[in-house]
Parts: C-alpha cells; sequence; structure tokens
C-alpha cells in the first residue's frame, strides 16, 4: 500500500471548517483514499473514503485532486469534539479487505 | 449487539505473566483484526482473520503472542511471558467482507496493558 503525508499537528477555531491535508504521491490506480479519526482513549473510527471522485456524508468532505496525488479531509464546522488524531491511509482493492496500515495522523486541535 | 467489544479494558499484570484478551466482532463480521498501539503512534497491524482462518501475521507477532478465533466468531490474543516492551493498547476490528463490503473495519475500545 501507498505511504501517506500528514502534518503532525493543526490547530482549528470552533465552528470554522477544518481542512486536513494528505499526500499519497505514490498512489496507484486501484488504491482507495480512507480516513479514519481516533478520539482519545477510543478505538479508530472510520470517517469517510474515496477513489477518484469527492466524496461526502454527514460527517464531513473528501477533496481527491485529479491527479490523485494529494488529498484534503474537511470538517464543515469543527466543534471541541473533533478533536482527535486523524489518519489518512492508502489502501488497496476494497473488494478484498486488506489491512489499513497507519501512520502517525495528524493531531487537530479544535479550539473555543 | 452494537459494536465491537474487548475484555477487558485494562489489564496491569507483571513481567513474566502470561494474559489474555478477549474479542467479540459485531456478529455478522467475517473478518477480525488485531492491532497494537503504542502512546504517540499510530495502530501497527498484528494479524487477521476471515472467519477462522488466521489469514496473514504480521512480523510484529512473536512467538509469544498467539492468536485464536475458534469458531469464527470471537477472537483471543494471548501474550505469554511478558515483557515490559508489551505494554500497549490492544485494538481489535472486525469488517464484513463479501457483497455488502464497504472497506469500513468497524473498532473495539481496545485492551489496555501495563506491564510491571
Amino acid at each position: 500500500d501507498a505511504k501517506t503525508t500528514q502534518p503532525p499537528s493543526m490547530d482549528c477555531a470552533e465552528g470554522r471548517a477544518a481542512n486536513l491535508p494528505c499526500n499519497h504521491s505514490t498512489i496507484s490506480g486501484n488504491e482507495y483514499v480512507y480516513w479514519y479519526r481516533q478520539i482519545h482513549s477510543q478505538g479508530p473510527q472510520y470517517i469517510i473514503h474515496g477513489l477518484k471522485n469527492n466524496e461526502t456524508n454527514e460527517m464531513a468532505s473528501l477533496i481527491i485532486t485529479e491527479d490523485r496525488k494529494s488529498s484534503t479531509l474537511i470538517l464543515p464546522h469543527a466543534t471541541l469534539r473533533d478533536t482527535a488524531v486523524y489518519y489518512c491511509i492508502v489502501r488497496a482493492s476494497q473488494e478484498y479487505g486488506n489491512k489499513l496500515v497507519f501512520g502517525a495522523g495528524t493531531i487537530l486541535r479544535v479550539k473555543s | 449487539d452494537t459494536g465491537v467489544s474487548q475484555d477487558p479494558r485494562h489489564k496491569i499484570t507483571k513481567r513474566g505473566q502470561n494474559v489474555t484478551f478477549r474479542c467479540d466482532p459485531i456478529s455478522e463480521h467475517n473478518r477480525l483484526y488485531w492491532y497494537r498501539q503504542t502512546l504517540g503512534q499510530g495502530p501497527e497491524f498484528l494479524t487477521y482473520f476471515q472467519n477462522e482462518a488466521q489469514l496473514e501475521k504480521s512480523r510484529l507477532l512473536s512467538d509469544r503472542f498467539s492468536a485464536e478465533r475458534p469458531k469464527g466468531s470471537f477472537s483471543t490474543l494471548e501474550i505469554q511471558r511478558t515483557e515490559q516492551g508489551d505494554s500497549a493498547m490492544y485494538l481489535c476490528a472486525s469488517s464484513l467482507v463479501g457483497a455488502r463490503y464497504t472497506g469500513e473495519l468497524f473498532f473495539g475500545e481496545g485492551s489496555r496493558l501495563t506491564v510491571l
């Protein structure tokens, strides 16, 4: 699976959009981009995933560049409860259920 | 059944003792994963099962570690002769592989091990 690069930490004001970047320049055609987050003392939680089109669900939006070498997770109105570590993961072939390989992630601190 | 459950949530043991963790996945899920997480790091893959078959083991899974999923439902992770370096959070996750697969893994709250 391709490696990802994320900033180690970011701050965001409560109520503002949080934009979390991820670089995955070696991504290949069959690899999906997944985002998970981990709130302190809890297990990771799935947020969203995509292949090449932008995706949106009730939690977040995922913007993938046309060349697929980077993506951005957007939390449109961050709250204090969104403070967590956010992991960007590239994973091949969703049909086969390959394991997730986590990096260090980005610590997002939402401040009032 | 509302999610993946792990037991115990916390375990403190002395070096050299054996410990066992249990994971109950979401009932219809056929795939089960074990991860280990140390402070400040992302979860590290240990092993996974498809039903009762153990399909992959990480190099991190030394011979002191053994995982089973005897009936394709719950799983156990045993650590023999614990060492202080085994202190970590042990996370279990499950997923449904097949026609309804979405790629999502559902994680439990983890079992925190402290080896004194």
